[in-house]
């Protein structure tokens, strides 16, 4: 079985300053990793993923994750984020289930920017 | 712009009353999904359906029923509410079988129910 975990449920960071979420997983076969992005009263938005090939994903709004098979992990970096960055971000494994494809989110964590 | 909707945005309602949260997208995408999201919490799949005529049963049981009548569209249904379903619940369509295919998801339906 596949989980997501999350250890951060809530990360401060100051406007211009690096930050780096960290996500790890479980699994017994080969997965592929997402992050989704929740701003305020809105949906998930896809951010990157990895799916093969170079261990260094690049996203949308100057964010990027590295996936790390040996640690089971691929957290997500930004070097200088923004107020706007303010949000909920989520981490994803994704497996083939037969006629769907079925993902596993972690617990969520609230990245707070702050001037 | 959102190519899936969900409405309505928020819901109050009291105790025991049916109600049903409405799910469309206009992508023609065969897989749909419902999330519950509680705060603090993974989101966990409640219902989900290959296509039209086809719904199961995902990880977290629920009280709630879905539909699948048109490709377009996904309702959930609550026949009794009660404060237990107090929670954000989102709904996602993917285009593709395949793991890499990322979902689409709504901006969710928050219900409070008192």
């Amino acid at each position: 079985a596949q989980s997501v975990t999350q250890l951060d449920s809530q990360v401060p960071v100051f406007e211009e300053a690096p930050v780096e979420l960290r996500c790890n997983y479980s699994s017994s076969v080969s997965v592929y990793l997402f992050w989704y992005v929740q701003y305020p009263n809105q949906g998930l938005q896809l951010l990157l993923k990895y799916l093969s090939g170079s261990t260094l994903v690049k996203g949308i709004n100057g964010f990027e994750a590295e996936f790390n098979k040996s640690q089971t992990s691929f957290h997500l970096r930004k070097p200088s984020v923004h107020i706007s960055d303010t949000a909920e971000y989520f981490c994803a494994v994704s497996r083939s289930g037969g006629n769907f494809n079925k993902f596993y989110f972690g617990s969520g964590t609230k990245l707070n920017v702050k001037p | 712009e959102a190519d899936i909707y969900q409405t309505p945005r928020y819901l109050v309602i009291g105790t025991g009353k049916k109600i049903t949260l409405e799910c469309s997208q206009t992508m023609g995408h065969d897989k749909m999904y419902w999330y519950q999201q509680d705060p603090g919490m993974e989101l966990h799949l409640i219902h989900y359906s290959y296509g039209v005529n086809s719904t199961e049963k995902g990880d977290l049981s629920s009280e709630s029923t879905v539909s699948r009548i048109r490709t377009e569209h996904f309702p959930l249904t609550l026949e009794s509410a009660r404060p237990s379903h107090t929670s954000q619940y989102l709904c996602a369509s993917s285009g593709d079988t395949t793991p890499w295919y990322g979902y689409t998801f709504g901006s969710g339906t928050r219900l409070t129910v008192v």
